[in-house]
């Protein structure tokens, strides 16, 4: 069984570009959710893809979108970056919409410049 | 609005000795709560989770404590050891939004 895999593992940006974030989900889970964490804090929630669908976001402004894949992968898009973007993305599966457990990928660091 | 408030945000501890983090949450549509312990240059793993209709749960050297009513819990680490210093961040699901929302977490440091 493949954990959750995330690419690129670091990436540098500036100011004003755009930047997407891949994963790949656990075998058999179609329910993927990003997260933001900076440095010190939690993770904070930006939004969930059930069957390809965005199913709730969080505060985050519409520069962040996402996409899910028929083959349950996803993509996070963040447009116009900014320096407080600046952090380790996260992406968790789950085995259903409603599913309370979630298995976490080892992140994307990503630094704006 | 931080619906999740954690401490202590750093704990030191003895090998062998008990640690305890402590959680406060707002909202009482979360109806799951779990613990995750993350290690440098990791994503978060899943250590221990509890339901609110459930005071206690135990798994080996874990155990979570919820007050539903203080809406307060907490996880306990018995018998500490250096191999369990990482950051611990406890979570509060609202499982029918799928949304999660985590504490900002604690960094356990065990002496040998």
């Amino acid at each position: 069984e493949t954990g959750v895999t995330q690419s690129p593992t670091h990436l540098i940006k500036t100011r004003g570009q755009q930047v997407t974030l891949r994963c790949s989900s656990q075998s058999g889970h179609n329910t993927v959710s990003w997260y933001q964490q900076a440095l010190g804090q939690g993770p904070q929630f930006i939004f969930q893809y059930y069957r390809e669908e965005e199913n709730g976001r969080g505060n985050f402004p519409p520069r962040f979108s996402g996409l899910q894949f028929p083959n349950y992968s996803s993509e996070l898009n963040v447009n116009a970056l900014e320096l407080d973007d600046s952090a380790l993305y996260l992406c968790a599966s789950s085995p259903g919409q409603y599913s309370e457990t979630q298995y976490f990928g080892p992140g994307t660091r990503l630094l704006v410049l | 609005q931080q619906q999740v408030k954690q401490s202590p945000q750093s704990l030191i501890v003895q090998k062998g000795g008990i640690s305890i983090i402590n959680c406060a949450y707002e909202n009482t549509a979360f109806d799951y709560f779990p613990w995750y312990q993350q290690f440098p240059g990791k994503g978060p793993a899943l250590l221990i989770a509890i339901r609110p209709d459930v005071s206690e749960k135990k798994e080996g050297r874990f155990t979570i404590s919820f007050n539903k009513s203080a809406k307060q819990f907490s996880l306990h680490i018995m018998d500490s050891q250096p191999g369990d210093s990482a950051t611990y961040f406890c979570a509060a699901t609202d499982t029918n939004a799928g949304k999660s929302t985590f504490g900002d977490g604690t960094t356990l440091t065990v002496k040998p």
